[in-house]
């Protein structure tokens, strides 16, 4: 089945420094990526997305590349701010059932992200 | 902007009991999903549902388990006989196409 291997965590960075968050994934066929932020006390949200290889999802200064050949996609921004300690979980998304779903997302375990001034 | 909302927020039961955790998807969406995230671990799969039917359930989704689009704007997730174990954030999302799924902000849910 498919499964998605995220680096082991928590992860404490001072602000302005370099972050990578790594996610591998198994899967059959040609899933889609993701990478949700769960903020303290809220729920998921979107940060990016890549739907093929090769692809370069980007948003609010993360970004992360689908590499088909070493099947990772993983998390980076250049200049971590404090604002941006928070959950991070990478997912993939499979076809599903027949084409009549637009399939489940299966989630890594997610990376505490905590960021000191 | 569209979100999805779930009500309530918390919920405090007693084991044994049912519970109904409610969800309003995004009006134009068509695929609805539930997940969980049992405190300190991934967030699981439970079910997904198109057309009034169930698409796809995880081996977590047993007949305890239930759920309803009763009213073309509610989607619901119902636990017959909640046990300790069912502790979890529950949340809903939705995607009317594409493979964004918008997720709702959870409903924490305590079995006592």
């Amino acid at each position: 089945g498919n499964s998605v291997t995220q680096m082991e965590g928590p992860v404490t960075l001072s602000e302005e420094a370099f972050l990578t968050i790594n996610c591998t994934y198994t899967a059959t066929g040609y899933p889609s990526l993701f990478w949700y932020v769960q903020y303290p006390g809220e729920g998921l949200q979107l940060l990016l997305k890549a739907t093929k290889a090769d692809d370069k999802g980007s948003n609010k200064g993360f970004e992360a590349t689908y590499r088909k050949e070493t099947t990772s996609f993983h998390l980076e921004k250049g200049s971590v701010q404090v604002s941006d300690s928070a959950v991070y979980f990478c997912a993939l998304s499979d076809v599903g059932n027949g084409g009549t779903s637009y399939g489940k997302l299966t989630f890594g375990q997610g990376t505490i992200l905590t960021v000191h001034p | 902007e569209p979100e999805v909302t779930q009500t309530p927020s918390h919920q405090v039961t007693q084991m044994g009991q049912e519970v109904i955790l409610r969800c309003v998807p995004i009006s134009n969406h068509l695929y609805f999903y539930w997940y969980r995230q049992i405190l300190g671990q991934k967030v699981e799969f439970l079910v997904s549902f198109y057309n009034n039917e169930i698409s796809e359930k995880s081996e977590i989704f047993d007949d305890q388990f239930s759920v309803e689009r009763p009213d073309g704007s509610n989607f619901t997730l119902k636990i017959r006989s909640t046990k300790l174990e069912d502790s979890a954030m529950y949340f809903c999302a939705s995607i009317w196409s594409g493979k964004t799924q918008y997720f709702g902000p959870g409903t924490r849910l305590l079995v006592l």
